[in-house]
């Protein structure tokens, strides 16, 4: 079935510092890909998403990139804040599978001044 | 302003009790799902509705049921079969569901917490 595979955090980084957390996937064709972000003590928000090969998502200095041929669409940002501080949520959503988004483990970021 | 609510934030439970969740959009969305979330685990699955009647299990519904009379409405029932309940739970919901070509933006609540004591 559907899985979504991402590093175990918590990823603690300096302010300014360059971000990536990886995420790979396992889906039956060419699935949507989603991240997510996790304030404390909220529900989930939309960050990017991708919906083809290539593609690239972006939004508020994030991005990622539909990489097919490795099957991952790891999270970047160049310079992280105190503010980007949270959990992070890669998704897919598989077009011949069940309708539903299957999530990752969710990898906690943690940015100290 | 629209968006999904739910109730209680907090809530604790005896063993052997049933519990329910309340979950509500305004959002006139179709499909509204359960997620269940543990430390490491990520989210889980546990229902999902497409339509009103209409509902299928996800992943991790046993111990759950869930109902879907109004388009609004996704209650979530926790039963006493279900033997690890503590966790936090999350509903969504979208306008055009997950498995399509156009899948559009998950809406999240902001979860509810449960205990058991």
């Amino acid at each position: 079935g559907d899985s979504v595979t991402q590093m175990e955090g918590p990823v603690t980084l300096s302010e300014e510092a360059f971000l990536t957390i990886n995420c790979t996937y396992t889906a039956t064709g060419y699935p949507s890909l989603f991240w997510y972000v996790q304030y404390p003590g909220e529900g989930l928000q939309l960050l990017l998403k991708a919906t083809k090969a290539d593609d690239k998502g972006s939004n508020k200095g994030f991005e990622a990139t539909y990489r097919k041929e490795t099957t991952s669409f790891h999270l970047e940002k160049g310079s992280v804040q105190v503010s980007d501080s949270a959990v992070y949520f890669c998704a897919l959503s598989s077009h011949t599978g069940r309708r539903a988004l299957t999530f990752g483990s969710g990898t906690r970021l943690q940015v100290q001044p | 302003d629209g968006g999904i609510t739910q109730s209680p934030k907090y809530l604790f439970r005896k063993e052997g009790q049933n519990v329910t969740l309340s979950c509500e959009q305004n959002l006139n969305h179709d499909a509204m799902y359960w997620y269940r979330q543990d430390p490491g685990q990520g989210l889980r699955l546990i229902y999902y509705s497409q339509i009103v009647n209409d509902f299928q299990k996800g992943d991790i519904a046993e111990g759950y049921s869930v109902s879907r009379e109004k388009k609004e409405s996704f209650p979530l029932t926790v039963t006493s079969a279900q033997k690890n309940p503590t966790a936090f739970y999350l509903c969504a919901s979208t306008l055009t569901p997950a498995g399509t070509m156009n899948t559009g933006e998950l809406f999240f609540g902001e979860g509810s917490r449960l205990t058991v004591l």
